[in-house]
């Protein structure tokens, strides 16, 4: 079974630093990793689908790198902005399904 | 890009009624949708996965006759809450994946479910 880990599980930074968001997963069989966006109430927003061919995906100032290998990603968003505050989820598919990690909430200053 | 609708936001309801949620692939098809449950400051925890034209695949532990789910059509799936308690009190969300494309999931923007 799938097991996903985000570390930190919160994280304060002050606007214009940039973040990084650690996620790792047992089993490295994945043919995707996807990292999701949540506000408070809300649903979850995608933000980057990682193939397993690929080793990192970039879509404006988020970067997120995956390796298998190691049973790691990481989300690098780049120069904070107070609306980057949410939790980010990071998701590996377990067979269909996906399974998630607890989390990571961020807040970023003004 | 693929985009996943859930009706309603929000709704409260009185203990002993049942309440349905609606989730609708809006651009594309799925044979397969997920309705999860997310606890306050908790992750989501799956409780079944949505087949079209087949019965759900329940989760363990989660009861299959209190949320019944019914995936009519290659759009839309539906998870009743029956008989809600104050206890089913939660936000619910659901998800899709397309079938074909690039694997990678769709949520809804979930459902605020509260019983009074």
């Amino acid at each position: 079974k799938q097991e996903v880990t985000q570390i930190p599980a919160a994280l304060s930074v002050p606007e214009g630093e940039n973040l990084v968001l650690n996620c790792s997963f047992t089993d490295s069989a994945i043919y995707n990793l996807q990292w999701f966006r949540q506000d408070p109430g809300k649903g979850l927003t995608s933000l980057l689908l990682i193939q397993s061919s690929q080793r990192e995906q970039t879509s404006g100032r988020l970067n997120a790198s995956l390796d298998k290998s190691s049973g790691r990603s990481t989300l690098y968003i780049a120069a904070s902005q107070p609306g980057d505050s949410a939790t980010y989820l990071c998701a590996a598919p377990n067979d269909y399904k996906l399974s998630f990690g607890a989390g990571t909430t961020v807040t970023v200053r003004a | 890009g693929a985009v996943v609708s859930q009706h309603p936001s929000r709704v409260i309801c009185k203990s002993g009624t049942s309440v349905k949620i609606e989730c609708r692939s809006l651009d594309f098809q799925a044979t397969t949708m997920f309705w999860y449950r997310q606890f306050p400051k908790k992750s989501l925890m799956l409780m079944a996965t949505s087949n079209e034209g087949s019965k759900a695949t329940y989760e363990q532990g989660v009861e299959k006759d209190k949320f019944l789910i019914n995936h009519a059509s290659l759009t839309l799936s539906t998870l009743t809450v029956t008989s809600a308690h104050p206890e089913d009190s939660s936000f619910y969300i659901c998800s899709a994946r397309e079938a074909g494309g690039s694997y990678g999931y769709t949520f809804g923007s979930g459902t605020r479910l509260t019983v009074v």
